[in-house]
């Protein structure tokens, strides 16, 4: 198993670029979400879906949209980068909708810079 | 939700117990508390949890106190390759799922 992949690894926008962060998971899991990490900040929850057809806000979702067409695969869209979205996103999936009794996978990143 | 305090860093010595410590005086009776680490700049792993009794598995030990309100993770035997930030943190019972993740502490393993 892949576990939780994503792509790119690296990327640099320019203000006002649009681009997807894209995520898949196949381990047949049914919650996924986005988090974003800046220096000294800790782990801050973007969007998350508790399945296909479903999602929902997290902490930051400003800047932000997600859809969730297939379980599998949980992308996240930036209309319209900012300097301020400059930062390191992780995409993470548990098994269990309320997963308070299944931990998160997480994939290995993707480093996004805003010029 | 419950929130966890840690201390921003410790260090250890090589081959030494870890104990890092974690409170979560806030906590509900049905909210686990999970360990999860990240080493380097890779995506956080997933160490262990538990709700109210200790826990142990092939990488560390979970102690939780009978109140509650505060918890231990032991690496039995710290090595190199443990020095990691550390999170703590407290998982929503059902009907919630939003995770929140703080600092965490910083581990350093010492040769």
């Amino acid at each position: 198993n892949a576990g939780v992949t994503q792509t790119p690894k690296f990327q640099v926008l320019k203000t006002g670029q649009s681009m997807t962060l894209q995520c898949a998971q196949d381990m047949n899991h049914e919650y996924m979400s986005w988090y974003r990490q800046d220096p000294g900040m800790g782990l801050r929850l973007i969007h998350y879906s508790v399945g296909a057809g479903i999602t929902d806000q997290g902490e930051v979702p400003n800047g932000y949209n997600v859809s969730r067409s297939t379980t599998e695969d949980f992308p996240l869209r930036l209309l319209s980068a900012a300097p301020s979205q400059t930062s390191v996103y992780f995409c993470a999936s548990s098994r269990a909708r309320g997963s308070y009794n299944s931990p998160l996978h997480f994939g290995n990143g993707t480093r996004l810079t805003v010029t | 939700d419950a929130k966890t305090t840690q201390p921003p860093s410790m260090d250890c010595a090589e081959g030494r117990a870890a104990n890092l410590p974690c409170n979560h005086s806030t906590i509900s009776g049905n909210e686990y508390v999970y360990w999860y680490r990240q080493i380097h700049s890779q995506g956080p792993q997933y160490i262990i949890h538990g709700l109210k009794n200790n826990e142990t598995n092939e990488m560390a030990s979970l102690i939780i106190t009978e109140d509650r309100k505060s918890s231990t993770l032991i690496l039995p035997h710290a090595t190199l390759r443990d020095t990691a930030v550390y999170y703590c943190i407290v998982v929503p019972g059902a009907g919630s799922y939003q995770l929140t993740f703080g600092k965490g502490t910083k581990l350093s393993v010492i040769p």
